[in-house]
């Protein structure tokens, strides 16, 4: 069964600072991986997403993630955090069997970004 | 281009009632999934449409809950009775078919609250 771990459930960084949102996960094979964000009464958004390639995978609004394998992680990260960027943050896998297949949803970091 | 639309955004009824949320999905899309996030829980899969045909449907709780998409348009999930369990946010996202690994688009979602 697939499932993935978001071990934090609040991250606090001030203004300026780096910022990662961690994200494990637990599949069989290689993974689609996805990042969404939740932002105050607004749906999920979506941020970014792993299919091949290069680990390092760009996305909106400054993001990125680092898929490793070894470790079966890709967490969020972005170099300067902004207050903007504090919102719910959610990590999710979906099986490389068909590409339409459901997302599963870790349950959530929300993140807090101090001016 | 209109994205996800959910109604209603909120609603709020007693055990025992009967509710219909409604999700329309982004033109053109033929995916159409449901989701639902239990407060402070994962967003949890529902099911799955193909166009007007129930893809997957393993994560609908019991039969009390009852989703279609008549003519592979908009989708309804009606919960007929509700119970207290019932209450969450409920998620519709719709996606692409054919090609690359698309990304689901979500709506704002309905907070459904069973008193």
């Amino acid at each position: 069964a697939q499932s993935v771990a978001q071990p934090e459930d609040q991250v606090n960084v001030a203004e300026g600072n780096p910022l990662t949102v961690k994200c494990t996960y637990s599949v069989s094979g290689n993974p689609y991986l996805f990042w969404y964000v939740q932002y105050p009464n607004r749906g999920l958004q979506f941020l970014l997403k792993y299919i091949t390639g290069d680990n390092l995978v760009k996305g909106s609004y400054g993001f990125e993630a680092e898929f490793n394998k070894s470790q079966t992680s890709f967490h969020l990260k972005k170099p300067s955090a902004l207050v903007s960027d504090s919102a719910l943050y959610f990590c999710a896998v979906r099986s490389r069997n068909s590409g339409n297949t459901p997302l599963v949803f870790g349950k959530g970091t929300r993140l807090s970004v101090i001016a | 281009e209109a994205g996800v639309t959910q109604f209603p955004s909120h609603s709020v009824i007693e055990k025992g009632q009967t509710v219909t949320l409604r999700c329309d999905p982004i033109s053109g899309h033929d995916n159409l999934y449901w989701y639902r996030r239990v407060m402070g829980k994962e967003i949890k899969f529902l099911l799955h449409f193909v166009k007007e045909s129930k893809q997957d449907e393993s994560g609908m709780p019991n039969n009390r809950f009852l989703a279609e998409r008549t003519g592979g348009t908009y989708s309804t999930l009606k919960v007929q009775p509700a119970e207290l369990e019932d209450s969450g946010v409920y998620f519709c996202a719709s996606s692409q078919v054919l090609g690359q690994v698309h990304e689901q688009y979500f709506g704002p979602g309905t907070r459904l609250t069973v008193t």
